[in-house]
């Protein structure tokens, strides 16, 4: 099975701040990865597929990027609502596997 | 717009074993998978298993083979996932979530809002 790692396990930034978190799958994975964003007790929020395609209505403060096995995630110009977690998702043809996930919290 | 409701908060014995619904509205019900997903305390999401209600042919994750059933009625636009032989460690957040494109294996672009299944004695 392909096993997802992220990193870091949770940061602290500011307001205004970049952040950058890093998913890393165990073998390559192409493009077959997803990222969500989820709060408390709430479902996750589909925000990238296909490593770089944002989903509609995701501000373009966020980017996606990466193949094979290194990808990331970069929030520009924090926002009060994107504090939470983030998790990576690798999909493909025998297998659905998600991240630990990264704590983003404010300092 | 997809909505996926599901049932209520559960409580349940080890060793028994738990049903939830999913209902879905809006378009498409039977071309893309339904997928259910957990997550447990402080962690991660876990992929279940999944059902394209127009194929009727469930696939599930290998650790949960023989122990779930997943199941579909196109007919009520409803998908079920039944977990057996509960252990505490079932204790978790059940989601369920539609494949974003139509196949088994796919990123999730609506979700239910969630059903606490709380394994207890």
């Amino acid at each position: 099975d392909i096993q997802m790692t992220q990193s870091p396990s949770s940061l602290s930034a500011s307001f205004g701040d970049r952040v950058t978190i890093t998913c890393r799958a165990s073998q390559s994975i192409g493009t077959w990865l997803a990222w969500y964003q989820q709060k408390p007790g709430k479902a996750p929020k589909l925000l990238v597929r296909m490593a770089s395609i944002l989903e509609s209505g995701v501000p373009s403060r966020f980017n996606g990027f990466g193949s094979e096995t290194d990808f990331t995630l970069t929030i520009r110009d924090l926002q009060p609502d994107d504090f939470a977690t983030y998790y990576c998702q690798h999909y493909s043809d025998d297998s659905i596997t998600f991240g630990p996930g990264t704590k983003v919290d404010l300092k | 717009q997809v909505q996926l409701v599901q049932s209520g908060a559960e409580v349940k014995n080890p060793g028994s074993s738990v049903k939830v619904s999913c209902k879905a509205s809006g378009d498409s019900f039977n071309t893309y998978a339904i997928n259910w997903v957990r997550q447990a305390p402080g962690q991660g999401p876990e992929w279940l298993g999944s059902i394209i209600p127009l194929f009727e042919t469930p696939i599930y994750a290998q650790n949960f083979q023989g122990r779930i059933t997943i199941t579909a009625d196109k007919s009520t636009t409803t998908a079920y996932m039944e977990l057996h032989n509960l252990s505490f460690e079932d204790t978790a957040l059940y989601f369920c979530a539609r494949g974003g494109v139509r196949g088994s294996y796919s990123y999730f672009d609506f979700w239910g809002q969630g059903t606490l299944v709380t394994v207890s004695s």
